[in-house]
């Protein structure tokens, strides 16, 4: 089965604190989505990418997120400074330009802002 | 902002029970989509309407869509203990190249 694999699973880190996510999308998906999932906002469009290009990313806080395709096989989502309200999981994305629009998610990565 | 709402917010029903839940979007969409999420897990997909259909299924589910009321309906024939999860509609807009959820209706089915 094609999957979208995301790395750390678990993160916790301490207030200041750089992290990075990654996500690898399947091979051949031209389109990249970062959302964020929490208790009380739900699932938040953060980015999203179509061909490594960013079409959209006025869903992150802009002075301290940052997305990057830096190749068409990995996505990354930057936080520096971490602070506590960013604890959260974050969801990667990634589906086929064919018109269906059908997203498969990788499996998360749980944020902890201590 | 979100683009789906979803009613009801919690559900709990009897194994073998028909669960329906509905989504309301706002603006106009080329299709409307449906997903499961299973606690801790990513997010996936279950169903998608195209926005010229008007009801569509998939083995236990039945998914309608009005787009004159802005609203689609995911009903879960004999439910199963399985089945516990949050269902979350998505609204794929228009204008726009991306898919904005709802807040997601969670299901328990009882044994």
């Amino acid at each position: 089965d094609a999957r979208v694999t995301q790395t750390p699973r678990d993160k916790v880190t301490e207030m200041g604190q750089e992290v990075t996510m990654r996500c690898q999308p399947i091979l051949g998906h031209n389109t990249v989505f970062w959302y964020r999932q929490t208790m009380m906002q739900g699932l938040e469009l953060l980015a999203y990418f179509r061909n490594r290009a960013p079409l959209d990313d006025s869903g992150m806080p802009k002075d301290r997120f940052s997305a990057e395709m830096p190749d068409a096989t990995l996505a990354t989502l930057k936080i520096q400074p971490s602070e506590p309200r960013d604890s959260a999981v974050y969801f990667c994305a990634s589906a086929a330009d064919s018109g269906a629009n059908v997203l498969t998610f990788g499996a998360g990565s749980r944020l902890t802002v201590l | 902002s979100q683009q789906g709402e979803e009613d009801p917010q919690a559900l709990s029903i009897q194994e073998g029970e028909n669960a329906t839940m509905n989504c309301s979007y706002k603006t106009s969409i080329n299709n409307l989509q449906w997903y499961r999420q299973n606690s801790g897990r990513g997010l996936v997909h279950l169903i998608l309407i195209r926005s010229n259909e008007r009801e569509k299924h998939s083995g236990r589910l039945r998914v309608t869509l009005d787009t004159s009321k802005k609203s689609s309906s995911l009903l879960i024939t004999a439910s199963r203990a399985a089945d516990t999860a949050s269902y979350f509609c998505a609204a794929w807009g228009t204008n726009d190249y991306k898919l904005s959820f709802g807040a997601g209706t969670t299901v328990t089915v009882r044994a």
